[in-house]
């Protein structure tokens, strides 16, 4: 089955505790991203990469880090996460160059106490 | 002006009802346009994916481009409570490099 996997699902941490979440996709799409969800904004692109060791920031990308060193996979990294990183993160994949849609994973809940 | 305008609703309607959901956008470099539906607690999914001008159909679905007014539509026939969701419209351009999504919709379907 096609699909974008998240883990953890949700978090609860606390300031200034590094944290990593991951994100897999078996579709072999070169184009991943990470957003975040806010009641009232949307959803926000943080980072997106097109490639395997190619990343560029998104429009919210302050107090975050990616990578990108496999095809199949593009963590999200909070170095020292803050309470206004509290949010709702999906990854997405797509095929890039033929201008395909994203597929989203099921979202990851984050709380930073 | 956002990029992408979309009336957050929320929108009530009864069981059988056809339902429209609408977005503005300003920028013509957009070039693919989507809608998606994501239910509570859940990722987005793909549910119209339209380049052109015009309609497409899919089952109760009905996506709607008019480029000249930067203006689309999703129609929903026959709603269900199961379509309660919110619906997000998108849009691709520079080649598929570059995403905007609007706030979204949120819609009840009332039985």
């Amino acid at each position: 089955e096609a699909q974008v996997t998240q883990n953890p699902r949700y978090l609860i941490t606390v300031t200034g505790k590094k944290l990593t979440v991951t994100c897999s996709q078996n579709m072999n799409h070169e184009y991943m991203s990470w957003y975040r969800q806010d009641p009232g904004l949307g959803l926000r692109q943080i980072y997106y990469s097109m490639n395997v060791e190619v990343t560029d920031k998104g429009d919210v990308p302050e107090g975050y880090k990616v990578s990108r060193k496999e095809k199949r996979n593009f963590p999200l990294i909070l170095e020292s996460p803050s309470p206004n990183q509290t949010s709702l993160y999906f990854c997405a994949s797509s095929a890039y160059r033929s201008n395909q849609p994203q597929h989203f994973g099921d979202g990851t809940r984050l709380s930073i106490l | 002006q956002k990029e992408v305008e979309q009336d957050p609703g929320p929108l009530s309607v009864p069981e059988g009802a056809i339902v429209s959901l609408n977005c503005t956008y300003s920028n013509s470099a957009f070039q693919y346009f989507m809608w998606y539906r994501q239910y509570s607690r859940k990722g987005p999914e793909l549910l119209m994916y339209t380049y052109s001008s015009g309609n497409k159909e899919d089952g109760r679905f009905t996506a709607q481009v008019d480029k000249s007014s930067k203006y689309i539509s999703l129609f929903i026939r026959d709603s269900q409570p199961s379509d309660s969701a919110t619906y997000l419209c998108a849009m691709i351009y520079n080649y598929g490099q570059n995403f905007v999504f609007g706030p979204g919709t949120r819609l009840s379907v009332l039985p």
